[in-house]
């Protein structure tokens, strides 16, 4: 089973708006990270959220973790046209075999319009 | 210096061809990571180094040999690919463990005809 579906797949928004991208996984995690990639080039890492905390701010972002839905949310305040890019959820698992291991979501590929 | 820097950035190879990918970090990082991207999907975990020990291999194929050959260098030895082992090659690396946040390098982009 895939580790980390985002949803939605796309988000199309004018600058200025604000952009939302949910995550959802099923096993028990250590963190859940956010991560932004621009057009096939390397990853951006944007943000970390232990299994303990429920919310984080970063500048113009907002991610949320709920371990009992076992979901995450990305906001992006005011977004610019800057933003356009693929941003991923990882997670990084608890235990088990898959311990150590950072498996990422199939990603929502945002663009902003200016 | 905060950043992973990856050669080459494009490479282009025969399937009898024996090429290497190279990895540099030099913020004293002792987990390193290989990953592989197919076009439109997330990055998929291939190795994980960690204190210049190879701690995780995600079932890769043997034409894919990595190495660690001290704690600011990864490579990744290729040979014998198939075509469809093009994608991009993403290396990484972070602070002591994989529970900590990943930097990642820019990427090789593989063609294999």
């Amino acid at each position: 089973s895939q580790q980390g579906e985002e949803d939605p797949q796309a988000l199309s928004i004018q600058e200025g708006e604000n952009a939302t991208m949910n995550c959802s996984y099923k096993t028990s995690i250590n963190n859940l990270q956010w991560y932004r990639q621009n057009s096939g080039r390397g990853l951006v890492h944007l943000i970390l959220i232990r299994s303990n905390e429920r919310e984080k701010h970063s500048g113009r972002l907002r991610v949320t973790l709920d371990t009992s839905k076992k979901s995450s949310s990305l906001l992006i305040t005011a977004s610019r046209a800057a933003d356009t890019a693929s941003y991923f959820c990882a997670t990084l698992s608890a235990g088990g075999t898959s311990y150590g291991k950072l498996t990422f979501g199939q990603g929502t590929i945002l663009t902003v319009h200016p | 210096d905060t950043e992973v820097t990856q050669t080459p950035k494009h490479l282009v190879m025969g399937m009898t061809n024996k090429k290497s990918l190279k990895c540099e970090q030099h913020m004293g990082h002792r987990a390193m990571y290989w990953y592989k991207q197919k076009a439109k999907k997330p990055p998929e975990l291939m190795f994980v180094y960690s204190y210049e020990k190879l701690s995780i291999n995600e079932s890769v194929p043997s034409r894919f040999s990595p190495e660690c050959p001290n704690s600011s260098l990864l490579n990744l030895h290729l040979h014998a690919l198939q075509p469809e082992d093009s994608a991009l090659y993403l290396c990484a690396s972070s602070q002591h463990t994989v529970r900590e946040t990943q930097y990642f390098g820019p990427g090789t982009r593989l063609l294999v005809l």
